[in-house]
């Protein structure tokens, strides 16, 4: 199974701040990464697919880029609706696998 | 409207076997791809597992710590996706999860709807 590494584990920041996180694949995964936001009691939602592109809906403060084996995730400004835990996973092949999560919280 | 409603969950005995429940309306099921995902209390996401659309051929495929145990199969004449379970674990408490979209390389198409979560709790 490819391994996804992803750090930090939590964080904290003021609302307005940019925000990064990072995720580092066992192998090559080409740009098959999605970025998954869930809030505390809340579904998953799908955020970011193919490494960069932002899904329907989602606002343009969300980014995400990278490929080959390292991607990052990027917040340009934090909002109170952001606290959340953030996921990267992997889709190149089966099984799909997730980094272990990104506690976001406001500082 | 595109609409996903999980139903099912319980308090069950290892085990025992339970019967997921992911109705959908405002699309055809077969169209697409539907996944399964999970979060155990104080855990991270996992993916449980998927069925192809009827296009890439309906089958699914699932994670190693279900696979024989749990099965994903769609009514489309009720347009509901099920996840059956059986031989259940206490590993196997989570909070469930059913949703549109999914898959691997070329053939994955972006996750767009979820259902609610619904808890499963394996205890005796």
């Amino acid at each position: 199974d490819i391994q996804m590494t992803q750090s930090p584990s939590s964080l904290s920041a003021s609302i307005g701040d940019r925000v990064t996180i990072t995720c580092q694949a066992s192998q090559d995964i080409s740009n098959y990464l999605n970025w998954f936001q869930q809030e505390p009691g809340k579904a998953p939602k799908l955020l970011i697919y193919g490494a960069s592109n932002l899904q329907i809906g989602v606002p343009s403060r969300f980014s995400g880029s990278g490929s080959g084996t390292s991607f990052s995730f990027t917040i340009t400004s934090l909002q109170p609706e952001d606290i959340a835990t953030y996921y990267c996973q992997q889709y190149d092949s089966l099984p799909p696998t997730f980094g272990q999560g990104t506690q976001v919280e406001i500082k | 409207e595109l609409l996903l409603a999980g139903s099912g969950g319980g308090l069950v005995q290892p085990g025992r076997s339970l019967r997921l429940s992911c109705a959908a309306s405002g699309f055809s099921l077969d169209d697409y791809a539907m996944s399964w995902f999970r979060r155990a209390p104080g855990k991270g996401l996992e993916w449980v597992g998927f069925i192809r659309s009827k296009a890439y051929g309906g089958a699914a495929d699932y994670a190693a710590s279900v696979k024989g145990r749990f099965t994903i199969s769609r009514d489309l004449s009720k347009s509901i996706a099920y996840l059956d379970m059986i031989s259940l674990r206490t590993e196997d408490t989570a909070v469930y999860y059913c949703s549109r979209g999914g898959g691997v390389g070329h053939g994955y198409s972006p996750i767009d709807s979820w259902g609610q979560g619904t808890l499963v709790t394996v205890s005796s």
